[in-house]
């Protein structure tokens, strides 16, 4: 089966702009997972989606980031304006309905706010 | 609230060494148990899961973990190590309770010498 896709690979932007991120789940997988991942540390959960419905968000820097899942397939993620501690990977997941399997895991985005 | 440690940071070993990793959680219910690998650049993955059963899991590379419901531990192990083992491991649990999102360990950065 193919992976979770992401897009881009890699983004530097100056403070203060906008950036957006894309995911493209397995197919069937219900859940969908935005996680930060900080150099050195543990992912992070952003925010989690059951379909198109929103499950938990509540990590989400919502004055700066924004997501949605329409249709409950792909998903952005967007950051706006951007500050310099939002650098980090950002990880999209998804899993099966009702999960306790595990995730898979896409190749992330690394993103440089300089 | 559920917490996963992971006891060491960094651990630096010489090729054909054994490893343990340690993993404890805090949670007294029914928990799944993972343990995921990030080689240098490359994304999250699996390396093996718990669910029930057998306590003693085989994972993918030659890596098992044994899961000590009283100590609250999932160990992870191999008995002899290759420089292609250098990676981050951490540690992560999920349970019905946690809406099955994963919970984190900081990560282990294993070094090996060849």
């Amino acid at each position: 089966e193919a992976g979770v896709a992401q897009s881009p690979r890699y983004k530097i932007i100056e403070k203060r702009q906008s950036v957006a991120f894309w995911c493209n789940p397995i197919s069937g997988h219900a859940t969908l997972y935005w996680y930060q991942q900080i150099l050195g540390q543990g992912p992070k959960l952003l925010i989690q989606f059951q379909n198109n419905g929103v499950v938990d968000d509540s990590q989400l820097p919502k004055d700066r980031f924004s997501a949605e899942r329409l249709k409950g397939v792909d998903s952005t993620l967007k950051i706006q304006p951007a500050k310099l501690e939002d650098s980090a990977v950002y990880l999209c997941a998804s899993s099966g309905q009702g999960s306790g399997y595990g995730y898979t895991f896409g190749s992330g985005t690394r993103l440089t706010v300089v | 609230a559920q917490s996963v440690s992971q006891h060491n940071h960094h651990v630096i070993l010489s090729e054909a060494a054994s490893l343990e990793l340690g993993c404890n959680y805090s949670y007294g219910g029914t928990v799944n148990l993972f343990w995921y690998v990030q080689y240098p650049g490359q994304h999250l993955q699996l390396l093996l899961k718990y669910f029930s059963g057998d306590p003693l899991v085989k994972g993918i590379k030659g890596f098992e973990a044994e899961f000590i419901k009283s100590k609250f531990s999932f160990n992870l192990r191999k008995p002899s190590v290759q420089w292609s083992d250098t990676a981050e491991y951490f540690c992560a649990v999920n349970s019905m309770d946690s809406n099955y999102q994963l919970i984190w360990g900081a990560g282990t950065k294993l070094i090996i010498k060849p």
